[in-house]
């Protein structure tokens, strides 16, 4: 099924470890997003691109790299995993023009003990 | 800059009763304007769109209308099922595809 899909499902770190979470679409969507979904707060932004070779950062970057080698990855690294980190994560992904909605994946949840 | 605010939840509901969710939005230009729904576990589905000022975005008994002179996309329903159950985010997205959140309204239907 035409989508995005993210792997792991669940996962639980210890402080310190470091791991990627996995992002894939087959839409062939130029924009692709991360975001992390908190309690009361809404989605923040973390990593977004606009095509393959192209990245950025969004509201609350530090702790997350990305890379975009292919239109159809996008994953994000969590490079010394913190508990502040702790949260559900959501890959998505859109054609450009501001008019298309965001397609989501459906989440990873991430536990740093 | 850009913001989206939407009504601060829980909202707990009979089923058939009315609903409203109310958005209101800060944008620079022309913004297209979203809500999303997202079921417990799973991720956000696009439920309406509208992309200019008076237009109307529906979507299985939802409705919204783009009112640019209140900044306002307000969510409604006529009747509310226990389905309807589900956390809804009020979205935006202006220029380069940049979408901006609500912090969501999580809405219980009671039977």
């Amino acid at each position: 099924n035409a989508g995005v899909t993210q792997t792991p499902k669940f996962q639980v770190l210890k402080t310190g470890q470091s791991m990627t979470l996995q992002c894939a679409q087959d839409m062939n969507h130029e924009y692709m997003s991360w975001y992390r979904q908190d309690p009361g707060m809404g989605l923040r932004l973390i990593h977004y691109s606009v095509g393959a070779g192209i990245t950025d950062q969004g509201e609350v970057p530090n702790g997350y790299n990305v890379s975009r080698s292919t239109t159809e990855d996008f994953p994000l690294r969590l490079l010394s995993a913190a508990p502040s980190q702790t949260s559900v994560y959501f890959c998505a992904s859109t054609h450009r023009g501001q008019g298309d909605g965001y397609t989501f994946g459906s989440g990873t949840r991430l536990t740093v003990v | 800059g850009n913001s989206v605010t939407q009504m601060e939840g829980p909202v707990t509901l009979s089923e058939e009763a009315f609903l409203t969710i109310n958005c209101t939005y800060t944008a620079t230009g022309y913004p297209s304007l979203f809500w999303y729904v997202q079921y417990p576990g799973e991720g956000l589905q696009l439920l309406l769109k509208a992309t200019k000022a008076d237009d109307k975005g529906s979507n299985k008994g939802f409705e919204a209308t783009y009112r640019k002179e209140t900044t306002s996309f307000h969510l409604e329903k006529g009747s509310v099922q226990v389905s309807d159950s589900a956390v809804y985010f009020c979205a935006l997205s202006n220029t380069g595809n940049q979408f901006y959140f609500g912090t969501g309204t999580s809405l219980t239907v009671i039977p």
